[in-house]
């Protein structure tokens, strides 16, 4: 069975770098047909894709968020991570880590961790 | 961007009853690449169809996906208690993988 785990911290001041680390059991990152990646959901519920990586098929990014946004894989702990810089108060929102399945970046996503909040504030 | 668009915004019905879910993309979905997932209050998203009709492993057969271009239907053939939850539907026939405002399904 797959699991994910975020971790990181829960609050981050403003125009600072969100970082969050998604730890994965029961499966590889280093999977030829998986991919990895970050949603968040905002306090009003709304889903949003943030990026997605594959160890041999590529990255992708929410064009809306891609000019802040950084993905990386270490395969040696097995873990992913999400770099988000210049962060604001619409940043906040709860970040899933997920696994994605599909070609070329189109993915739906059938693996979530249980997600983490993070708030931007003073 | 494709914009999706999920009705009713609320669904009260009975335990035992059908639930009908919709969800409209704004131009149509590339190979049907439509996504359904389930959320209930605290937890995460969890898939439910894939390519439009496709269950996803371990999800009931009273469950089903329908439609192709730009409509399509979540059907829930008789509500169990464990059911009544928010639902999403998702586009992956971008890169985007845009995700519809969702339709909450509650007890009547």
């Amino acid at each position: 069975q797959v699991q994910l785990q975020e971790s990181g911290p829960g609050l981050v001041k403003p125009s600072e770098t969100l970082s969050l680390t998604c730890t994965v059991s029961g499966g590889s990152v280093s999977s030829s047909v998986h991919y990895w990646g970050w949603i968040r959901q905002s306090p009003g519920k709304q889903l949003e894709w943030i990026e997605s990586i594959s160890y041999v098929g590529g990255t992708y990014y929410n064009p809306s968020l891609k000019s802040r946004v950084t993905i990386s894989v270490d395969t040696s702990n097995n873990q992913f991570s999400l770099r988000l810089t210049s962060v604001t108060a619409a940043d906040t929102a709860v970040y899933y880590c997920v696994r994605g399945r599909g070609l070329l970046g189109k993915l739906y996503f059938d693996y979530w961790g249980q997600g983490t909040l993070v708030t931007v504030s003073s | 961007e494709t914009v999706l668009t999920q009705s009713p915004g609320t669904l009260s019905l009975s335990p035992g009853e059908r639930a009908t879910l919709s969800c409209r993309a704004s131009q149509s979905i590339t190979r049907n690449y439509l996504a359904w997932y389930q959320q209930k209050p605290g937890q995460a998203p969890r898939l439910l169809i894939h390519g439009s009709s496709n269950r996803a492993t371990g999800i009931p057969d009273r469950f089903s996906g329908s439609g192709s271009g730009t409509d399509f239907t979540l059907t829930i053939s008789r509500l169990e208690p464990e059911d009544f939850a928010l639902y999403y539907c998702q586009e992956y026939g971008t890169s985007l993988g845009t995700f519809g405002p969702g339709t909450k399904v509650e007890i009547k």
